[in-house]
């Protein structure tokens, strides 16, 4: 079953203006990982927050959790066109086995120039 | 560096054919490895994992298997392909309970 959800599933912004996704799951987890993936290839790690962070920064990204919520968002400050992509968060099952990532379904990002 | 290698990028095949899918890991040791298979405009779904030589784990039961005969090679087989067998599928890999690094995919059409 999916474990993350993102919301919106589709996002249309203007270059220069944010980009907000978010990111709803539903069992407790270890951390919380945001990917990136350009139409037709292999997904890119972005950043990973931990469920004893509330916050991080990486660049113009910036990535909350909230684990009382279930929830974490992924802000893209000042969009630009080469962006666009969809966005995916994952969440770790934890497992002896290493650890195993269940994905969402994705936000489908566009920034218009 | 690490790299990611799957091979072909993109396939063809009829219903009934065989599959073999390869992907190889360069640049670490012992590694985790996972195959997930993704739908048009959807997210992954994780098909198999191994943590070590010939340790497989299925995620779904499905028409497809793994085998993983040397530390750095994963291979994603089937003996007869379904039409619902098509789709995007990647391979990663991990070191511990970080990040998944991905390989480019291989696109799978069954006609």
């Amino acid at each position: 079953s999916q474990q993350g959800e993102e919301d919106p599933q589709a996002l249309s912004i203007q270059e220069g203006e944010n980009a907000t996704m978010n990111c709803s799951y539903k069992t407790s987890i270890n951390n919380l990982q945001w990917y990136r993936q350009n139409s037709g290839r292999g997904l890119v790690h972005l950043i990973l927050i931990r469920s004893n962070e509330r916050e991080k920064h990486s660049g113009r990204l910036r990535v909350t959790l909230d684990t009382s919520k279930k929830s974490s968002s992924l802000l893209i400050t000042a969009s630009r066109a080469a962006d666009t992509a969809s966005y995916f968060c994952a969440t770790d099952k934890a497992s002896n086995a290493g650890n195993m990532l269940t994905f969402g379904g994705g936000t489908r990002l566009m920034v218009k120039p | 560096s690490q790299t990611i290698h799957q091979w072909p990028a993109t396939l063809v095949q009829p219903v009934g054919s065989p599959l073999s899918l390869e992907c190889t890991v360069e640049g670490t040791s012992n590694p985790n490895l996972y195959w997930y298979r993704q739908a048009a405009g959807r997210g992954l779904q994780l098909l198999f994992y191994s943590v070590g030589i010939g340790q497989i784990s299925s995620e779904v039961p499905q028409n497809l298997s793994a085998s993983r005969p040397q530390d750095r090679q994963f291979i994603l087989s089937s003996k007869k392909l379904l039409l619902s067998d098509s789709g995007f599928y990647l391979c990663a890999w991990t070191s511990g309970w970080n990040e998944q690094f991905f390989g480019p995919g291989t696109r799978l059409t069954v006609l």
